[in-house]
């Protein structure tokens, strides 16, 4: 899986969108981009993926620059219960042996 | 949609006993399943591939004779981990996919183990 790179924290206001950044520059033609978050003891949470065309589900939104080479999710209403660890990884849709290998991942902090 | 049951969500033993986690896919079957492991306050790290009806395929560094893994159905894969010690204790996962193209795991809730 190719490298990507997190801020290893950041904080949002309850109510407030939170934007969660991530850099992929050595990211493949044939690679997704895939965000899974972590609440603490809890195991990781499948939250959404895309290619290259920004993609909007029930629970975040995920913008890709056109080059591919980063991404944002964005959660538009943050609550407390999103407080987590989010984890950005890039992988093929297929192969690869189905495995993720996790980076540290970004602590999100959200707060009244 | 998919659902991974794990069991039990905490245990806690002594210094040179043996535990075993069970890793169920609850509506689905699941050819392959994962095994992560994770450390206070670090990241998850893949133990090994769980393959049904084949032997396990170990992570660098990860040991196959402590960590043994059985898969012997489609919704079922065991860990145990033999003559569990002090540096046992962490947090393990399991995840699976269902395989619906989208290439998405489910994981579930996590095994605490506290070796004493």
């Amino acid at each position: 899986d190719a490298k990507t790179t997190q801020p290893p924290s950041m904080d949002c206001a309850e109510g407030r969108a939170a934007n969660l950044p991530c850099n992929h520059s050595t990211i493949s033609g044939n690679e997704y981009v895939y965000w899974y978050r972590q609440i603490h003891s809890q195991g990781p949470q499948y939250i959404i993926h895309g290619l290259k065309n920004n993609e909007t589900n029930e629970m975040a939104s995920l913008i890709i620059t056109e080059d591919r080479k980063s991404s944002t999710l964005i959660l538009p209403h943050a609550t407390l219960r999103d407080t987590a660890v989010y984890y950005c990884i890039v992988r093929p849709l297929t192969g690869g042996g189905n495995k993720l290998t996790f980076g540290t991942g970004t602590q999100l902090k959200v707060e009244l | 949609g998919a659902v991974v049951s794990q069991h039990p969500s905490w245990v806690i033993c002594k210094s040179g006993t043996s535990v075993k986690i069970e890793c169920r896919s609850l509506d689905f079957q699941a050819t392959t399943m994962f095994w992560y492991r994770q450390f206070p306050k670090q990241s998850l790290m893949l133990m090994a591939t769980s393959n049904e009806g084949s032997k396990a395929t170990y992570e660098q560094g990860v040991e196959k004779d402590k960590f043994l893994i059985n898969h012997a159905s489609l919704t079922l894969s065991t860990l145990t981990v033999t003559s569990a010690h002090p540096e046992d204790s962490s947090f393990y996962i399991c995840s699976a996919s269902l395989l619906s193209g989208a290439n998405v795991l489910t994981f579930g809730a996590g095994s605490r183990l506290t070796v004493l």
